[in-house]
Order: C-alpha cells, then sequence, then structure tokens
C-alpha cells in the first residue's frame, strides 16, 4: 500500500545537490515522523534519516532531511557515485494502523 | 553489534505455508518492536506486520490479514511470522527490521530470505 509518493527518479552529477520529495497525506506524515532509508543494488535497506531530520550516526552530513505539513524531502549535496541507490520514505499511518513506504526513487550519477 | 538474521525461505506452492525466523543479537530483543519488511522482485518495499515488546500488540498490512501471524520468543531472542495460503503475490525478500520505537521507523534490518510461491 504506497500512499506515500516519490518521483520515480533522480540525477545529478558528482558534487551537485539532489532532493527527493515525498508526498503523504494528514493520516501518515501529516502526524507522524518521517524516515528516509537507502537500498544500495543487491542489499537490505539502511536508515538514512530518522525523526524527520536526525542523521544515525556514520552517515554523512551531505544526506539532510526536512518535513513540513504533509511532505517531506530528501536532500543529498555533494553528490557522490556511491550515493547511487533507491531512496524510499516511511512514515506510520494512523488509518491504516500501518507503516507505508514511499514508491521509491532512483537515483543517477551522471 | 546489533544483528538481525532471517531463515526459512524457499520455494512453496501456491496455497502453501511456511514459517520464517529472524534470530536477533546484539541488544535487549525484549525492549524493542519487531517488524517484518518485503519487497517483491524489482519492486519497492512493502511493510507487512509488527509486534509489540511482549507480543500483546500486533498489526498487519491489509493484503495479509487472516493469512500471516506474526510472533515473537523473547527467551530465545527470535521473532517469526507464519505464512498460510500463500499466493503467487507474497513472493518477496522478507526482512526483518527492528523499530526504533514505536511508530518511529526502523533502525536496523537484516540481510532478508526470499520467498518464492509458484507451481
Amino acid at each position: 500500500q504506497s500512499v506515500l509518493t516519490h518521483p520515480p527518479s533522480a540525477s545529478g552529477t558528482p558534487g551537485q545537490r539532489v532532493t527527493i520529495s515525498c508526498s503523504g497525506s494528514s493520516s501518515n506524515i501529516g502526524s507522524n515522523t518521517v524516515n528516509w532509508y537507502q537500498q544500495l543494488p543487491g542489499t537490505a535497506p539502511k536508515v538514512l534519516i530518522y525523526s524527520n531530520n536526525q542523521r544515525p550516526s556514520g552517515v554523512p552530513d551531505r544526506f539532510s532531511g526536512s518535513k513540513s505539513g504533509t511532505s517531506a524531502s530528501l536532500a543529498i549535496s555533494g553528490l557522490q557515485s556511491e550515493d547511487e541507490a533507491d531512496y524510499y520514505c516511511a512514515a506510520w499511518d494512523d488509518s491504516l494502523n500501518g507503516y507505508v513506504f514511499g514508491t521509491g526513487t532512483k537515483v543517477t550519477v551522471l | 553489534e546489533v544483528q538481525l538474521v532471517e531463515s526459512g525461505g524457499g520455494l512453496v506452492q501456491p496455497g502453501g505455508s511456511l514459517r520464517l525466523s529472524c534470530a536477533a543479537s546484539g541488544f535487549t530483543f525484549s525492549n524493542y518492536w519487531m517488524n517484518w519488511v518485503r519487497q517483491a522482485p524489482g519492486k519497492g518495499l512493502e511493510w507487512v506486520a509488527n509486534i509489540q515488546q511482549d507480543g500483546s500488540e500486533k498489526y498487519y498490512v491489509d493484503s495479509v490479514k487472516g493469512r500471516f501471524t506474526i510472533s515473537r520468543d523473547n527467551a530465545k531472542n527470535s521473532l517469526y511470522l507464519q505464512m498460510n495460503s500463500l499466493r503467487a503475490e507474497d513472493t518477496a525478500v522478507y526482512y526483518c527490521a527492528r523499530e526504533r520505537s514505536y511508530g518511529h521507523g526502523f533502525d536496523y534490518w537484516g540481510q532478508g530470505t526470499l520467498v518464492t510461491v509458484s507451481s
């Protein structure tokens, strides 16, 4: 049940800034915290941002998150080749009583 | 070091059953909500179910309600997913994930176990 929407793809050259949006509703992003996950090819997802804008230890400060109303965004500054991955937002949904993920955005480094 | 190791995946016929396990280590298992998340081949992530620390509260995605049962054994530091009446659309890699705190997302993931439902 992908009720959070992302653009399917985003791209940039090394060093550029890329922003990925995540659109939800009042029952998910509007009332709960947003988390972002990075999934490198062939690997399990890894948390990148939690509680809207917090970075776990070990995640470079090139990654930042923000939330406003029923939308959230992930920004990657100083894009690097190792950032090529799929990125997903997620939040708890109070109406569905479950987590909902975004549709996923594939980031390509040109 | 937190580790989550899934097992139990494999090939099963439509209508069949399978039980997945997740062995946890490196943290106090009984202090955390735990989850199952799946990913169909070439598709995005889909949350499947979660369970409260003592097993008293459980939630499921609509598509598996009545067919899947999440459970845990805190004495064995293990999480389980009993999957019955399996369908082709249940084919996916199933990940075990620790919940940071209730409703606040997942901070650790296992490597996943593949379930293939096919005749």
